[in-house]
């Protein structure tokens, strides 16, 4: 267990659904992020956020919006979604932004299937 | 543009084997980089975090080197385990904190 918790572990939705992932970490950490892990590919950065302050948009469509309400708390809001989109969602946390000295701690992630 | 690549892509060694994994990267001016290892279709456990000033670091049967300069780290682990199969990965984290990840060495060891 390493303190940053994602649910569901698995999501299974068709191209017209809306859905939210979900990530809590109870590390007292300021920086949040997104990553999105495809088959035989490297981990790919989606969003960073510090202190509720979205930072980085790494050039991520619009229909993968992110909610950060607290320092604790990280959403994924998934709305037509195409089935190229399926992959392992990663939520990480680390202590802050702006200081590369910090460790990142990864949750379980979410497997999401677009049918 | 950083890029990290990691070599080789897969690795099989029958059990008490001492692994090796290797990690390059382009541009020298990290912060820190960070071992990683992932079971199948689960999440990433931290396994070694190293600061840009420091050239090793080491816990139980890992050693991860880094040497900035030439853009390389490699990861040690000494007498192998079926247990040690998995997907390990190195990411650099730049002077924001965000990482750049590798695509992973998929290391099996046969018992």
């Amino acid at each position: 267990e390493t303190g940053v918790t994602q649910t569901p572990r698995h999501l299974v939705m068709g191209m017209t659904n809306k859905k939210s992932l979900k990530c809590e970490q109870h590390l007292g950490h300021n920086a949040m992020y997104w990553y999105k892990q495809s088959a035989k590919k490297p981990l790919e950065l989606m969003f960073v956020y510090s202190l509720e302050e979205r930072v980085e948009n790494n050039s991520v469509p619009s229909r993968f919006s992110p909610e950060c309400p607290n320092s604790s708390h990280l959403f994924l809001h998934l709305h037509t979604l195409q089935p190229e989109d399926s992959a392992l969602y990663l939520c990480a946390s680390s202590q802050e932004i702006g200081r590369g000295h910090t460790e990142a701690f990864f949750g379980q992630g979410t497997r999401l299937t677009v049918v | 543009k950083q890029e990290v690549t990691q070599i080789p892509a897969a690795l099989s060694v029958p059990e008490g084997e001492n692994l090796v994994l290797n990690c390059s990267f382009t541009d020298s001016a990290i912060y820190n980089l960070q071992w990683f290892r992932q079971d199948p279709g689960k999440g990433l456990t931290s396994l070694l975090l190293i600061q840009s000033s420091q050239r090793e670091q080491t816990s139980g049967r890992l050693n991860a080197s880094l040497d900035k300069s030439s853009g390389r780290s490699t990861l040690y682990i000494a007498a192998s385990q079926p247990g040690d199969s998995a997907t390990y990965l190195c990411a650099v984290a730049d002077s924001w904190g965000k990482f750049q990840f590798g695509a992973g060495t998929q290391v099996v060891v046969t018992p």
